[in-house]
């Protein structure tokens, strides 16, 4: 298994352009996040998906769309970029509670982005 | 809402010696999870140890082992024999156990730092 995949590693924007940061896992995970990680501030939940064609936003949603259209990617768009979008981001899964799996979540390897 | 403090920003060990990081939490909940994770140089998070909050037993993984205080809020990471592979960042992170709960709350981390 590969576990929790993101692409890119690491991106350079400029003030008000966009992108997505994928996030794709192979262990058909139900649960899947972003967070995204500012220096001092932890972790904070942006956007979570329960399942195919459901998300829900977290603490810090503003200015980033989800959508789940499969199990496996869960992607997370940035439609005009902000320097305070200048982060660390992670795609999280993991089973759902109660689901007979073990509901820990598992991360992916982060992305750098960095807006100008 | 739950709240998890790292009141320890950064410490510092000497190889082989032991060093415990401190976590408190706050919430209204008698059932929820705990978690430790790693995060290295690499940025990758890493899940070094997880308790249930209605198992009085202390949950150990190798050389890592928590104390949970569960009146006190209170968990603890004890690390043993640290090596130099251990230092990192460690968060602390706070799951509820209620239906539809699957947000992880972070600390703030405390950075740790091995002597050789």
């Amino acid at each position: 298994n590969a576990g929790v995949t993101q692409t890119p590693k690491f991106q350079v924007l400029k003030t008000g352009q966009s992108m997505t940061l994928q996030c794709a896992q192979d262990m058909n995970h139900e649960y899947m996040s972003w967070y995204r990680q500012d220096p001092g501030m932890g972790l904070r939940l942006i956007h979570y998906s329960v399942g195919a064609g459901i998300t829900d936003q977290g603490e810090v949603p503003n200015g980033y769309n989800v959508s789940r259209s499969t199990t496996e990617d869960f992607p997370l768009r940035l439609l005009s970029a902000a320097p305070s979008q200048t982060s660390v981001y992670f795609c999280a899964s993991s089973y759902l509670p109660g689901s007979g799996g073990i509901d820990t979540q598992y991360f992916g390897p982060g992305t750098r982005l960095t807006v100008l | 809402a739950q709240t998890v403090t790292q009141s320890q920003p950064e410490m510092s060990v000497q190889e082989a010696e032991t060093v415990t990081l401190s976590c408190t939490y706050d919430t209204s909940e008698s059932d929820y999870y705990l978690f430790w994770y790693k995060q290295p140089p690499s940025r990758q998070m890493i899940l070094v140890i997880r308790q249930e909050a209605y198992k009085q037993q202390n949950a150990t993984e190798n050389r890592f082992s928590v104390n949970f205080q569960k009146a006190a809020k209170s968990f603890s990471l004890k690390i043993s024999d640290s090596q130099l592979g251990d230092a990192a960042m460690y968060f602390c992170a706070y799951r509820s156990s209620g239906a539809g709960s699957y947000q992880l709350t972070f600390g703030k981390g405390t950075k740790l730092s091995v002597i050789p």
